[in-house]
């Protein structure tokens, strides 16, 4: 079965500093999407970025950026110049292609980003 | 706002009570997924529905049940209620489902509190 881990409970971060976010996966699988959602405290679940695992490219989506490195099955979540409204919890999910895990979504435990003006 | 509407935003209800909880998915989206959230679990993926269809199943109680209906809007009806189903329930859609390459956009949750 797919695992994700989030080894970071919590991070703090100053306004305007770059941080990143750990997060790697198990899988044997060879067909994957990784998947990185920001939950304010209000709870909503917000999309912040996608990386295939035969993407041959890091993903980017304006200050955020995934550093994939397949070898190490990690997805690490990198927020650059930090804004206080970042302040949330971040989870790392995994989808795999097809089986009994059809459009399951695997979610980690979270991690707590507070930015410090 | 991600286009996928839940109601209602906060529940509460008695243990033994039976609650359905209700789903519009984003305007072409096929797939409508339903998720736990809560302290003890995390979040986990209950059941997925596609154009009417079950197709996917995770960790859901035999108490709890839900549909997808023909104007593809789904409800999660929650039966038998414990105060362990307290917990953030969302939903989230897709187009289709089930791509690796698809991405699942969540409604806002609804709070449910069993006293």
């Amino acid at each position: 079965a797919q695992k994700i881990t989030q080894t970071q409970p919590g991070m703090f971060v100053q306004e305007k500093e770059a941080v990143t976010l750990d997060c790697t996966y198990d899988t044997s699988d060879q067909s994957y999407g990784l998947f990185w959602y920001k939950q304010p405290s209000s709870g909503e679940m917000i999309f912040l970025i996608y990386q295939g695992s035969y993407d041959e490219q890091n993903a980017t989506e304006g200050r955020y950026s995934l550093n994939f490195q397949k070898a190490r099955k990690s997805a690490n979540l990198v927020i650059s110049a930090s804004q206080l409204g970042d302040s949330a919890m971040y989870f790392c999910a995994m989808i795999r292609a097809g089986g009994t895990s059809y459009g399951k979504l695997t979610f980690g435990q979270g991690t707590i980003l507070t930015v410090h003006p | 706002d991600s286009g996928v509407t839940q109601t209602p935003k906060h529940l509460i209800t008695a243990t033994g009570q039976r609650v359905t909880l209700r789903c519009s998915p984003r305007s072409g989206d096929l797939s409508v997924y339903w998720y736990q959230q809560s302290l003890d679990q995390g979040l986990q993926f209950l059941i997925q529905y596609y154009n009417g269809e079950e197709r996917a199943k995770g960790n859901i109680l035999e108490r709890f049940s839900a549909q997808q209906f023909p104007d593809l809007h789904s409800e999660l009806n929650l039966s038998s209620l414990e105060l362990g189903d307290s917990a953030l329930y969302f939903c989230a859609s897709s187009v289709e489902g089930g791509s690796i390459r698809e991405t699942q956009y969540f409604g806002p949750g609804t709070r449910l509190l069993v006293l």
